[in-house]
């Protein structure tokens, strides 16, 4: 069974600084990765996925992520943080395979300090 | 353009009492998705369906029944609802698979 480990429950971080969410995932076949944001109150919108190509991947806002197939990790990242970034974090991976279910990790919650 | 709606928003019930919950997407595509969120676990697949009357099991079926007769609706069915099925229902929907899915707004269910 596949499994998608978000390191942090919580990241506090100020306003303009860099932050970086860490994704961790275990399979031993391909996968395809994903981070969606959830804003209060709202259902999940898509920053960015890796499906194939280049493992560094550039999504919306701002945000970025690399895929290390050697680390088997996701991590998403951005250079400089503003207020309106405050939200749940998701990573999610789909195995290759038969089943390509998505399964998602439990979230980060980034708080964006002033 | 309305995307993939999802109805009622809020629903309070009581427990033993059937529910239905309805999604809806404008855009045809093939593969529609419900999945449950609750505090510490994320979201979790109860159901997918990669075509109209083709379903199939996620990782927290029991206790639900999905039908697809159309492509654009996808309900989900609580048959005897039960107070550990009081979560935030999400309904998603993607062309392909793997691909994004697109998810609706949501739906906060309360089982009494």
């Amino acid at each position: 069974a596949q499994s998608v480990t978000q390191l942090d429950s919580q990241v506090p971080v100020f306003e303009e600084a860099p932050v970086e969410l860490r994704c961790n995932y275990s399979s031993s076949v391909s996968v395809y990765l994903f981070w969606y944001v959830q804003y209060p109150n709202q259902g999940l919108q898509l920053l960015l996925k890796y499906l194939s190509g280049s493992t560094l991947v550039k999504g919306i806002n701002g945000f970025e992520a690399e895929f290390n197939k050697s680390q088997t990790s996701f991590h998403l990242r951005k250079p400089s943080v503003h207020i309106s970034d405050t939200a749940e974090y998701f990573c999610a991976v789909i195995r290759g395979g038969s089943a390509r279910q998505l399964t998602f990790g439990s979230g980060t919650q980034l708080t964006v300090l002033p | 353009d309305a995307g993939i709606t999802q109805s009622p928003r809020y629903k309070i019930t009581e427990t033993g009492r059937q529910v239905t919950l309805m999604c809806h997407q404008t855009w045809s595509h093939s593969y529609m998705f419900w999945y449950r969120q609750d505090l510490g676990h994320g979201l979790r697949l109860i159901y997918y369906s990669a075509a109209a009357d083709i379903t199939d099991k996620g990782e927290v079926p029991d206790g639900y029944v999905v039908s697809r007769s159309k492509t654009e609706n996808f309900p989900l069915t609580l048959e005897s609802a039960t107070r550990s099925q009081t979560s935030v229902y999400f309904c998603a929907s993607s062309e392909s698979n793997p691909s994004q899915q697109y998810f609706g707004p949501g739906t906060r269910l309360t089982v009494t």
